[in-house]
């Protein structure tokens, strides 16, 4: 079974830059695998953020950006403000039947 | 600027239907550069993908595993609007639903989301 890992939990402190990543538990994460991320509020829809690895979408700031660090698919945050504060999902393409999977999800505190 | 409507049931008993409708406004069903999901969220699931269909030149209907032989996503044309049907339900498929439109690698425009509680 394909399992999609996020750190349950990050703090950053206000203009502070955090590092949220995204595994594989079958192996490394690359472009291929076409990693997206977004932001949750609590009762709020999901807002998509970045596309295919490094794509931000419409009306993101780029404060935002995603990369592949290592074998893991990463969401970078520069200068966090305190509206950043929300749940962070990741999800993949693993194909197979399966296409998409998320991540369990990375809470963010800004403090 | 495309929107999404959801509407349907919001309590199913176990054993039986839960079925949701998306209706879309700012774009077309039949689009080819779209394909129209359905995804769900519960705290012991998290987000799951449950399944798309969509339009190249022929209509396409793909399922999770998860869900496959109790799901069905059928399009309607003719209101330009997509369905979710997940037969024999249990307790496990309480979640809040979203359908969401994926264009490429993501899905950028989200339903509000139902909640579907199973229960007698």
């Amino acid at each position: 079974q394909t399992v999609v890992t996020q750190e349950p939990s990050l703090s950053v402190s206000p203009g502070g830059t955090v590092t949220l990543t995204c595994g594989l538990n079958s192996g490394s994460v690359s472009s291929g695998n076409y990693p997206s991320w977004y932001q949750q509020t609590p009762g709020q829809t999901p807002r998509a953020l970045i596309y295919t690895t490094n794509s931000r979408a419409s009306g993101v700031p780029d404060r935002f950006s995603g990369s592949i660090l290592g074998n893991k698919a990463a969401l970078t945050v520069t200068g966090a403000q305190a509206d950043d504060e929300s749940d962070y999902y990741c999800a993949l393409y693993v194909g197979g039947g399966v296409h998409w999977v998320f991540g369990g999800g990375t809470k963010l505190t800004v403090l | 600027q495309v929107q999404l409507q959801q509407s349907g049931r919001g309590l199913v008993k176990p054993s039986q239907t839960l079925s949701l409708t998306c209706a879309i406004s700012g774009d077309s069903l039949a689009s080819h550069t779209a394909a129209w999901n359905w995804i769900r969220q519960s705290p012991s699931r998290g987000l799951e993908w449950l399944g798309r269909t969509y339009f190249r030149s022929k209509w396409f209907n793909e399922y999770s595993p998860s869900v496959r032989g109790r799901i069905t996503v059928n399009p309607d044309t003719s209101k330009n609007q997509f369905s979710l049907q997940l037969s024999s339900v249990t307790p496990e498929d309480t979640a809040v639903y979203y359908c969401a439109r994926g264009v490429g690698a993501l899905f950028d425009s989200w339903g509000q989301g139902t909640l579907v509680t199973v229960s007698s």
